[in-house]
Protein backbone atom coordinates (compact mmCIF):
# COMPACT_ATOMS: atom_id res chain seq x y z
CA UNK A 1 0.00 0.00 0.00
CA UNK A 2 2.90 2.40 -1.01
CA UNK A 3 1.31 5.75 -1.03
CA UNK A 4 4.17 7.52 -3.39
CA UNK A 5 5.73 5.14 -6.17
CA UNK A 6 8.40 5.57 -8.23
CA UNK A 7 10.38 3.02 -11.04
CA UNK A 8 12.94 2.03 -11.56
CA UNK A 9 14.33 2.53 -8.10
CA UNK A 10 17.75 2.68 -10.34
CA UNK A 11 18.78 3.09 -13.94
CA UNK A 12 21.92 3.19 -15.56
CA UNK A 13 22.34 4.32 -18.94
CA UNK A 14 24.65 6.07 -21.31
CA UNK A 15 24.74 9.77 -22.40
CA UNK A 16 22.45 9.96 -25.66
CA UNK A 17 20.04 7.78 -24.67
CA UNK A 18 16.40 8.54 -23.90
CA UNK A 19 14.68 7.19 -20.79
CA UNK A 20 11.54 7.69 -18.80
CA UNK A 21 10.59 7.40 -14.94
CA UNK A 22 7.29 7.09 -14.12
CA UNK A 23 5.46 7.98 -11.06
CA UNK A 24 1.89 6.75 -9.32
CA UNK A 25 0.31 8.20 -6.17
CA UNK A 26 -2.72 6.31 -4.21
CA UNK A 27 -3.52 9.38 -1.63
CA UNK A 28 -6.11 10.95 -4.24
CA UNK A 29 -3.89 13.75 -4.23
CA UNK A 30 -4.47 16.72 -7.06
CA UNK A 31 -0.79 17.86 -6.84
CA UNK A 32 2.50 16.25 -8.02
CA UNK A 33 5.82 17.31 -8.32
CA UNK A 34 9.56 16.54 -9.83
CA UNK A 35 12.77 17.16 -7.85
CA UNK A 36 15.89 16.58 -8.76
CA UNK A 37 18.65 16.48 -5.60
CA UNK A 38 22.12 16.31 -6.92
CA UNK A 39 25.73 14.95 -5.80
CA UNK A 40 25.42 18.16 -3.45
CA UNK A 41 22.04 16.90 -1.78
CA UNK A 42 20.46 20.18 -3.09
CA UNK A 43 16.48 19.14 -3.79
CA UNK A 44 15.33 21.46 -6.33
CA UNK A 45 11.78 21.45 -7.43
CA UNK A 46 11.30 20.99 -11.46
CA UNK A 47 7.60 20.59 -12.61
CA UNK A 48 5.22 20.67 -10.50
CA UNK A 49 1.19 19.46 -12.07
CA UNK A 50 -2.33 20.77 -10.17
CA UNK A 51 -5.09 18.21 -11.63
CA UNK A 52 -2.93 17.13 -15.02
CA UNK A 53 -1.83 20.76 -15.85
CA UNK A 54 1.53 21.96 -15.44
CA UNK A 55 1.64 25.06 -12.88
CA UNK A 56 5.26 25.39 -11.92
CA UNK A 57 8.06 24.46 -14.96
CA UNK A 58 11.38 25.53 -13.44
CA UNK A 59 14.36 26.31 -15.80
CA UNK A 60 15.15 22.83 -16.76
CA UNK A 61 16.59 22.15 -20.30
CA UNK A 62 13.40 20.75 -22.36
CA UNK A 63 14.93 17.74 -23.12
CA UNK A 64 12.88 17.13 -19.82
CA UNK A 65 9.32 16.46 -20.42
CA UNK A 66 6.58 15.89 -17.38
CA UNK A 67 3.73 13.87 -18.93
CA UNK A 68 0.40 13.48 -16.52
CA UNK A 69 -1.93 11.05 -17.76
CA UNK A 70 -4.07 11.60 -14.98
CA UNK A 71 -4.01 12.93 -11.63
CA UNK A 72 -2.70 9.91 -9.81
CA UNK A 73 0.61 9.82 -12.05
CA UNK A 74 3.10 12.07 -13.25
CA UNK A 75 6.08 10.68 -15.12
CA UNK A 76 9.08 12.33 -16.22
CA UNK A 77 10.58 11.56 -19.93
CA UNK A 78 14.68 12.47 -20.51
CA UNK A 79 15.69 12.54 -24.12
CA UNK A 80 19.30 12.51 -25.28
CA UNK A 81 21.02 12.16 -21.77
CA UNK A 82 23.74 14.01 -20.55
CA UNK A 83 26.39 13.18 -17.73
CA UNK A 84 25.16 16.12 -15.32
CA UNK A 85 21.62 14.62 -15.44
CA UNK A 86 22.98 11.93 -12.71
CA UNK A 87 21.30 12.59 -9.69
CA UNK A 88 17.99 11.22 -7.95
CA UNK A 89 15.35 12.43 -8.88
CA UNK A 90 11.91 12.25 -6.45
CA UNK A 91 8.49 12.47 -7.13
CA UNK A 92 6.11 13.97 -4.47
CA UNK A 93 2.54 14.47 -4.00
CA UNK A 94 0.23 16.74 -2.01
CA UNK A 95 -3.85 17.00 -1.56
CA UNK A 96 -3.81 21.03 -2.83
CA UNK A 97 -0.48 23.12 -3.41
CA UNK A 98 -0.23 24.66 -0.20
CA UNK A 99 -0.40 21.19 2.23
CA UNK A 100 2.69 19.19 2.81
CA UNK A 101 3.99 16.94 0.31
CA UNK A 102 4.49 13.46 0.56
CA UNK A 103 7.54 12.13 -1.31
CA UNK A 104 8.37 9.00 -3.72
CA UNK A 105 11.54 6.77 -2.62
CA UNK A 106 13.49 8.20 -5.84
CA UNK A 107 14.91 7.36 -8.66
CA UNK A 108 19.40 7.13 -8.97
CA UNK A 109 19.68 7.86 -11.83
CA UNK A 110 23.61 7.35 -13.83
CA UNK A 111 24.36 8.07 -17.08
CA UNK A 112 27.81 6.43 -17.89
CA UNK B 1 23.58 33.96 -1.65
CA UNK B 2 21.29 30.75 -1.33
CA UNK B 3 17.73 31.21 -0.80
CA UNK B 4 17.61 28.66 2.24
CA UNK B 5 21.36 28.54 4.16
CA UNK B 6 21.79 25.61 6.68
CA UNK B 7 25.45 25.09 8.64
CA UNK B 8 26.17 21.20 6.84
CA UNK B 9 27.75 20.20 9.93
CA UNK B 10 27.88 17.47 10.87
CA UNK B 11 26.89 18.04 14.44
CA UNK B 12 28.30 14.91 16.15
CA UNK B 13 26.89 14.46 19.90
CA UNK B 14 26.28 11.79 22.35
CA UNK B 15 22.39 10.14 23.41
CA UNK B 16 21.16 12.52 25.45
CA UNK B 17 22.69 15.49 24.14
CA UNK B 18 20.46 18.80 23.28
CA UNK B 19 21.35 19.92 19.88
CA UNK B 20 20.04 23.62 18.07
CA UNK B 21 19.81 23.80 14.19
CA UNK B 22 19.48 26.59 12.48
CA UNK B 23 18.67 28.49 9.00
CA UNK B 24 18.47 31.71 7.19
CA UNK B 25 16.24 32.70 4.34
CA UNK B 26 16.74 35.53 1.91
CA UNK B 27 12.89 35.74 0.61
CA UNK B 28 11.24 38.25 2.89
CA UNK B 29 7.99 37.37 1.16
CA UNK B 30 8.34 33.61 2.32
CA UNK B 31 5.13 32.31 3.18
CA UNK B 32 5.00 28.81 5.53
CA UNK B 33 8.44 27.66 6.98
CA UNK B 34 9.19 23.74 7.57
CA UNK B 35 12.07 20.98 8.51
CA UNK B 36 12.22 18.02 7.01
CA UNK B 37 13.97 15.15 8.08
CA UNK B 38 15.92 12.86 4.90
CA UNK B 39 17.48 9.56 6.13
CA UNK B 40 20.59 7.99 3.95
CA UNK B 41 19.43 7.58 0.71
CA UNK B 42 15.68 7.82 1.45
CA UNK B 43 13.52 11.00 -0.04
CA UNK B 44 12.78 13.58 2.46
CA UNK B 45 9.68 13.28 4.94
CA UNK B 46 7.68 16.03 6.65
CA UNK B 47 9.07 16.48 10.50
CA UNK B 48 7.11 20.11 11.23
CA UNK B 49 5.68 22.46 10.47
CA UNK B 50 7.34 25.91 11.82
CA UNK B 51 4.67 28.93 13.30
CA UNK B 52 5.89 32.46 14.27
CA UNK B 53 4.68 31.53 17.62
CA UNK B 54 7.10 28.76 17.86
CA UNK B 55 5.92 24.81 18.31
CA UNK B 56 6.63 21.89 20.03
CA UNK B 57 6.11 18.16 18.97
CA UNK B 58 7.72 15.47 21.46
CA UNK B 59 11.47 16.54 22.24
CA UNK B 60 11.15 18.46 19.03
CA UNK B 61 11.16 22.60 19.14
CA UNK B 62 10.92 24.96 15.73
CA UNK B 63 10.97 28.41 16.26
CA UNK B 64 10.35 31.37 13.72
CA UNK B 65 12.26 34.99 13.31
CA UNK B 66 10.58 37.08 10.38
CA UNK B 67 12.18 40.00 12.06
CA UNK B 68 16.12 38.40 11.46
CA UNK B 69 14.44 35.83 8.82
CA UNK B 70 16.00 32.75 11.15
CA UNK B 71 14.42 29.32 12.03
CA UNK B 72 15.61 27.07 14.36
CA UNK B 73 15.10 23.18 15.12
CA UNK B 74 15.96 22.30 18.88
CA UNK B 75 15.98 18.49 19.82
CA UNK B 76 16.05 17.58 23.15
CA UNK B 77 17.25 14.23 24.69
CA UNK B 78 18.76 13.42 20.99
CA UNK B 79 18.45 9.68 20.28
CA UNK B 80 20.51 7.39 17.94
CA UNK B 81 17.43 7.23 15.91
CA UNK B 82 17.80 11.04 15.46
CA UNK B 83 20.73 10.56 13.46
CA UNK B 84 19.78 11.77 9.57
CA UNK B 85 19.78 15.21 7.97
CA UNK B 86 17.41 17.93 8.89
CA UNK B 87 16.15 20.15 5.54
CA UNK B 88 15.33 23.29 6.26
CA UNK B 89 12.50 23.85 3.67
CA UNK B 90 10.55 27.44 2.99
CA UNK B 91 7.43 28.22 0.48
CA UNK B 92 8.12 30.94 -1.66
CA UNK B 93 4.58 31.07 -3.16
CA UNK B 94 1.98 28.81 -4.52
CA UNK B 95 3.38 25.38 -3.91
CA UNK B 96 6.73 26.02 -4.57
CA UNK B 97 8.97 24.63 -1.47
CA UNK B 98 12.76 25.94 -1.15
CA UNK B 99 14.97 23.33 0.66
CA UNK B 100 18.30 23.51 2.18
CA UNK B 101 21.17 21.46 1.74
CA UNK B 102 20.48 19.83 5.02
CA UNK B 103 22.25 19.49 8.15
CA UNK B 104 23.84 15.98 9.16
CA UNK B 105 23.09 14.94 12.33
CA UNK B 106 25.11 12.11 13.99
CA UNK B 107 23.94 10.72 17.40
CA UNK B 108 26.45 8.54 18.64
CA UNK B 109 25.95 5.93 22.23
Amino acid sequence: DTAVSQTPKYLVTQMGNDKSIKCEQNLGHDTMYWYKQDSKKFLKIMFSYNNKELIINETVPNRFSPKSPDKAHLNLHINSLELGDSAVYFCASSPSDLAEQYFGPGTRLTVT
Amino acid sequence: RKEVEQDPGPFNVPEGATVAFNCTYSNSASQSFFWYRQDCRKEPKLLMSVYSSGNEDGRFTAQLNRASQYISLLIRDSKLSDSATYLCVVRKYGNKLVFGAGTILRVKS
